[in-house]
């Protein structure tokens, strides 16, 4: 199994862009996560979809975040518009059921200018 | 709410030595689960162990082991003969036992062995 696949690993942009970010969750895996990790705040739990469903958005910080689940095999997180502020380390995570361990990818490296 | 403390921000140690990772947590759930995720120079967060709180059994995993002690509300890593390959930020985390994987994170300890 290929695993949690993001892209891009990095990504640069100037402040008041938009952003996706994108997430492939491992194959059969139902519950997939978006975290944030930050020098100041460490990891943080941003949103988590089950079955394509979103569940739980408390962490999401703003109105500029959103995230999408159209299909099982799919993920995207937006910002819009992006801010200095936002720059992090974005995980997506999946596991097979919701209280099953997650599975990371590798990351984005998020810098905006 | 949930809280994860890992006090110890960075350890260096030699090869070869024992090295032990605290963490401590607070929830006040009866049931809840306990993981460790180890992060290594290329980033990506990878899972080492998870316990739940029914079980206060140690846990050994050739060089690496787990400490969990209800009493104390605390649940220790220890990596015997420590290599460096293990050199890389090591995450404790807690989650609630019904639901989903909603992980609190400690802020992580910086792990470095020195040759």
């Amino acid at each position: 199994d290929a695993g949690v696949i993001q892209s891009p690993r990095h990504e640069v942009t100037e402040m008041g862009q938009e952003v996706t970010l994108r997430c492939k969750p491992i194959s059969g895996h139902n519950s997939l996560f978006w975290y944030r990790q930050t020098m100041m705040r460490g990891l943080e739990l941003l949103i988590y979809f089950n079955n394509n469903v979103p569940i739980d958005d408390s962490g999401m910080p703003e109105d500029r975040f959103s995230a999408k689940m159209p299909n099982a095999s799919f993920s995207t997180l937006k910002i819009q518009p992006s801010e200095p502020r936002d720059s992090a380390v974005y995980f997506c995570a999946s596991s097979f059921r919701s209280n099953e361990k997650l599975f990371f990818g590798s990351g984005t490296q998020l810098s905006v200018l | 709410a949930q809280k994860v403390t890992q006090a110890q921000t960075e350890i260096s140690v030699v090869e070869k030595e024992d090295v032990t990772l605290d963490c401590v947590y607070e929830t006040r759930d009866t049931t809840y689960y306990l993981f460790w995720y180890k992060q290594p120079p290329s980033g990506e967060l990878v899972f080492l162990i998870r316990r739940n709180s029914f079980d206060e059994q140690n846990e050994i995993s050739g060089r690496y082991s787990w400490n969990f002690q209800k009493s104390t509300s605390s649940f220790n890593f220890t990596i015997t003969a420590s290599q460096v390959v293990d050199s890389a930020v090591y995450f404790c985390a807690l989650s609630d036992f019904q639901g989903a994987q909603k992980l609190v994170f400690g802020q992580g300890t910086r792990l470095t062995i020195n040759p």
